[in-house]
C-alpha cells in the first residue's frame, strides 16, 4: 500500500517567495496532519483536517501560513511570503478516526525539507 | 495540558545490548493512546510501538518492548539485542483518545547511537 505521500522533497527558495507543499494521505484515512520539526522546537503540530475540515489551526504561526483540504486525497500548506526562519522539515501525517472516535496511529509522510534564503 | 518530556537528550549502545529510553508524559485524562516514533537519517517518521492506556500489559514489538507505569506517568522504550539499523532520533508522542483532542504532542526526542 502507498504510504502518505510528500512533495516536493526539497525545496529551497527566497525568501519572499511564495511556497506551496503537497500531501496527498493513505486511501481510506479521513484524518490529515501538517507538522513542522525545527532543531530548536522540536515536532510542532500546526493544523489538522477531520473529514477535510479544518479543526484546529492553533498551532500555525502566522498569517501567512495556511492550509487547505480540497477533497479526502489531497493538501496543501501555503507560505506567502516565506521568510528565512520559516526554514524546516515539514511532515504531513493522515490517519482513520472509526466511528467509535478511537484514534489510529498516525502515519507520517517522508518530509519536505524546506530552506528559505 | 498535555506534555511529553524525554529526559535524554542522546544515548549511546553496544551492538547487540540492551538500552532503555525514558518517557515521561502529564495528563488529567484517563483514556489515551502512547506511541513511539522512530526517524532514522532517512527523516522519516516510522511508528516503533504502541499503548493503550486502559491495558495494563506492556506492549511489546519483536525486540522492542515499553514499561507502561500509568501511575507514575512514565512509557519507557526498551530496545534489546541494539541493532545498527536502530541507529535513530526516537520520538514518544501522546494522544487522547475517545472523542478527546486528535493532537499528537511529541517529545523533543533522544538521539540513540548503536556502535558496532
Amino acid at each position: 500500500d502507498a504510504g502518505v505521500i510528500q512533495s516536493p522533497r526539497h525545496e529551497v527558495t527566497e525568501m519572499g517567495q511564495e511556497v506551496t507543499l503537497r500531501c496527498k494521505p493513505i486511501s481510506g484515512h479521513n484524518s490529515l496532519f501538517w507538522y513542522r520539526q525545527t532543531m530548536m522546537r522540536g515536532l510542532e503540530l500546526l493544523i489538522y483536517f477531520n473529514n477535510n475540515v479544518p479543526i484546529d489551526d492553533s498551532g500555525m504561526p502566522e498569517d501567512r501560513f495556511s492550509a487547505k483540504m480540497p477533497n479526502a486525497s489531497f493538501s496543501t500548506l501555503k507560505i506567502q511570503p516565506s521568510e528565512p526562519r520559516d526554514s524546516a522539515v515539514y511532515f504531513c501525517a493522515s490517519s482513520f478516526r472509526d466511528r467509535d472516535l478511537i484514534n489510529q496511529p498516525q502515519h507520517f509522510g517522508d518530509g519536505t525539507r524546506l530552506s528559505i534564503l | 495540558a498535555q506534555t511529553v518530556t524525554q529526559s535524554q537528550p542522546e544515548m549511546s549502545v553496544q551492538e547487540a545490548e540492551t538500552v532503555t529510553l525514558s518517557c515521561t508524559y502529564d495528563t488529567s485524562e484517563n483514556n489515551y493512546y502512547l506511541f513511539w516514533y522512530k526517524q532514522p537519517p532517512s527523516r522519516q517518521m516510522i511508528l516503533v510501538i504502541r499503548q493503550e492506556a486502559y491495558k495494563q500489559q506492556n506492549a511489546t514489538e519483536n525486540r522492542f518492548s515499553v514499561n507502561f507505569q500509568k501511575a507514575a506517568k512514565s512509557f519507557s522504550l526498551k530496545i534489546s539485542d541494539s541493532q545498527l539499523g536502530d541507529t535513530a532520533m526516537y520520538f514518544c508522542a501522546f494522544i487522547l483518545t475517545q472523542g478527546g483532542s486528535e493532537k499528537l504532542v511529541f517529545g523533543k526526542g533522544t538521539k540513540l547511537t548503536v556502535n558496532p
